[in-house]
């Protein structure tokens, strides 16, 4: 099965918005709501920053929310900020208890 | 502390077999789902395999079904992945994850599996 489909890349300035969309089919994104983001600094772990499509873990910033319309889903960052500068992976369940990840998004903060 | 540690990883050559650990701490680890998740030298995340909190039902990416196996033993609060006939395409750090309704809510550090002669 093929990743999820997810820019490589996006960028904005402190203070701006910023989406990541996060693109699938009806037999993951579309199917269920089970969608996560997840935060990653090169050489850390990685951090959930939304499950379920909406919700936040505790501690998560409310500048980061998430949406899904169809078989694509979106990460929104609000009031970007230079720590939010890091890879972005969304991930979806896929049926029969397995899971499937997006390439990726690198986002800069200018 | 709440934290899961993966150990075990390293060098191997090509068709070698390594096995991974994962140990929780912190949290009731029988009562989790759990994720190995990897990520290849300068590629993205991919998914691996789910196991149940009992073991009863696992789940593999096609990319690794037939030669790797996921356990646990929640005596332990530890949780395996074997794995063998290991290619260069294997070399990545694996990360083990505790499940939260199909997500990974708790990570591990990572540890580095390199297969080459």
């Amino acid at each position: 099965q093929s990743a999820l489909t997810q820019p490589p890349s996006a960028s904005g300035s402190p203070g701006q918005s910023v989406a990541i969309s996060c693109t699938g089919t009806s037999s993951d994104v579309g199917g269920y709501n089970l969608v996560s983001w997840y935060q990653h600094h090169p050489g850390k772990a990685p951090k959930l920053m939304i499950y379920e499509v909406t919700k936040r873990p505790s501690g998560v910033p409310d500048r980061f929310s998430g949406s899904k319309s169809g078989n694509t889903a979106s990460l929104t960052v609000s009031g970007l900020q230079a720590e939010d500068e890091a890879d972005y992976y969304c991930s979806s369940y896929t049926g029969n208890n397995t899971v499937i990840f997006g390439g990726g998004t690198k986002l800069t903060v200018l | 502390e709440v934290q899961l540690v993966e150990s075990g990883g390293g060098s191997v050559q090509p068709g070698g077999s390594l096995r991974l650990s994962c140990a929780a701490s912190g949290f009731t680890f029988s009562s989790y789902w759990m994720h190995w998740v990897r990520q290849a030298p300068g590629k993205g995340l991919v998914w691996i395999s789910r196991i149940k909190y009992d073991g009863s039902k696992i789940e593999y990416a096609d990319s690794v079904k037939g030669r790797f196996t996921v356990s646990r033993d929640n005596a332990k609060n530890t949780l395996y992945l074997q794995m063998n006939s290991l290619g260069v395409e294997d070399t990545a750090v694996y990360y083990c994850a505790r499940d939260l309704w199909s997500a990974g809510d708790l990570w591990g550090q990572g540890t580095l599996v390199t297969v080459s002669s």
